[in-house]
């Protein structure tokens, strides 16, 4: 089955840099990569996604690139505040599969004022 | 849009107690369900998911069980709690004509005692 793995698992960012999480995934079939920031007691929150035919996909601060080749798809933070400080976590999707989103295991970002 | 909403948002157990915990979702129809346990600190496990009244898929073996008595309710039972039944739980669900974006709920603190 599929099995996405996720780096760092802590990163901490003086506010104004930018901020990069990589995940990688096994299963070359997988199509669909969304990536959920948690605020402390909160849910997930879906704050970005691409698709297997898309490279790259932006959203104001925040981007995803897809390297289906590398089987790897990494988010980029840039002009980080202190509010994007939250639990960020990357996730992989085999249409036709299993009907199951697999979650990477977190990255804890920290941005210092 | 989608709303995904659960109850209770907090509780606290003793051991050897049951359990049953609400997910219900609006604005969308014939969504796919999904139960997420989430240990401190840590990644989310799925326990369940659902693509229809009645069809209930288990990911992990335990005191646990799941039901969809309506289109748009996924409940979250147990007969005994454990200990290790501690948690945040969330449930999430895809919208309408949707089987990979998955939208979660603000989840449930449980603490069993």
């Amino acid at each position: 089955g599929e099995n996405v793995e996720q780096h760092p698992s802590t990163l901490s960012v003086q506010e104004g840099d930018s901020a990069v999480i990589k995940c990688t995934y096994s299963d070359s079939a997988s199509n669909y990569f969304p990536w959920y920031k948690q605020e402390l007691g909160k849910g997930p929150q879906l704050i970005i996604d691409i698709r297997s035919n898309v490279g790259e996909k932006k959203d104001q601060r925040i981007a995803v690139t897809l390297n289906k080749t590398a089987k790897h798809f990494s988010l980029h933070i840039t002009e980080t505040q202190p509010e994007d400080s939250a639990v960020y976590f990357c996730a992989a999707f085999t249409q036709g599969g299993s009907e199951k989103l697999v979650f990477g295991k977190g990255t804890k970002l920290t941005v210092n004022p | 849009s989608q709303t995904i909403h659960q109850w209770p948002a907090t509780l606290v157990q003793p051991v050897g107690s049951p359990l049953s915990l609400e997910c219900t979702v609006e604005g969308t129809s014939n969504p796919n369900l999904y139960w997420y346990r989430q240990a401190a600190g840590r990644g989310l496990q799925l326990l369940f998911y659902s693509v229809g009244i009645g069809q209930i898929s288990s990911e992990v073996p335990q005191n646990l069980s799941a039901s969809r008595p309506q289109d748009r309710q996924f409940i979250l039972s147990s007969k005994k709690l454990l200990l290790s039944d501690s948690g945040f739980y969330l449930c999430a669900g895809t919208p309408s004509g949707s089987t990979d974006t998955q939208y979660f709920g603000p989840g449930t603190r449980l603490t069993v005692l």
